[in-house]
């Protein structure tokens, strides 16, 4: 069964700073969906990327980066020049399924609770 | 696109009561999706619907739980004789067979259930 680890409990830092936020995940599929979705205070899961296992482009948006790398089975993400607006905790999801057809086989990591301090 | 709308947003209920939950998903969402997210975990996968169907329940969907989506709308979860282990967040998310392949599932800001 596919299994997604966050090391990382919680991190704090100062505004400004960059931070990496872990993901490792394990499946024995060949093709798969990996996600990262931001859980603001107000509860709702936010959608920020999806990346297929096919495609190991590293993709930045704004001040978001991810690094996917298969060799490590690791797909981190880092958020440059940190903002308060920022704190929240960060998931990472594994798909191994065809994303039509399967709900269980969605599988979310423990998360990283991100501070970011004033 | 109005967001999925989960009500209440907090339930607290005491110990044996039967409790129902409602999620409401983007009118033209034809999946719908139930999950369970205990305090420092992240979201597991309680059920799933396609219309009204009933595709998939997880194990942890034990016989006290029942959810349902009777014209393939909106979604009622019930917990009956609830336990204290039954207290969490439970969070809805709807997609369509389309918009799941790229941005995953749209969540609502769940219902957190209290039970003393």
């Amino acid at each position: 069964a596919q299994k997604v680890t966050q090391a990382q409990t919680e991190i704090s830092v100062v505004e400004k700073e960059d931070v990496t936020l872990d993901c490792v995940y394990e499946t024995r599929d060949t093709t798969y969906y990996l996600f990262w979705y931001k859980q603001p205070p107000s509860g709702e899961l936010v959608f920020l990327i999806r990346r297929n296992s096919f495609d190991e482009q590293n993709e930045i948006s704004g001040r978001y980066s991810w690094n996917f790398q298969k060799s490590t089975s690791s797909f981190n993400f880092t958020i440059t020049a940190s903002q308060v607006v920022d704190s929240a905790v960060y998931f990472c999801a594994l798909s191994e399924a065809p994303l039509e057809n399967y709900g269980q086989n969605f599988v979310f990591g423990p998360g990283t609770r991100l501070s970011v301090l004033p | 696109d109005t967001g999925v709308s989960q009500n209440p947003r907090h339930k607290i209920t005491k110990r044996g009561q039967n409790v129902t939950f409602r999620c409401d998903p983007i009118s033209e969402h034809n999946r719908l999706y139930w999950y369970r997210q205990t305090l420092g975990q992240g979201p597991e996968f309680l059920t799933y619907f396609q219309n009204e169907a009933q595709l998939e329940k997880s194990r942890l969907l034990s016989d006290r739980f029942s959810a349902e989506r009777p014209k393939g709308s909106f979604s009622t979860l019930e917990i009956q004789r609830t336990e204290q282990g039954d207290s969490a967040m439970y969070l809805c998310a709807s997609s369509s067979k389309v918009r799941v392949a790229n941005y995953g599932y749209t969540f609502g800001s769940g219902t957190r259930l209290t039970v003393v």
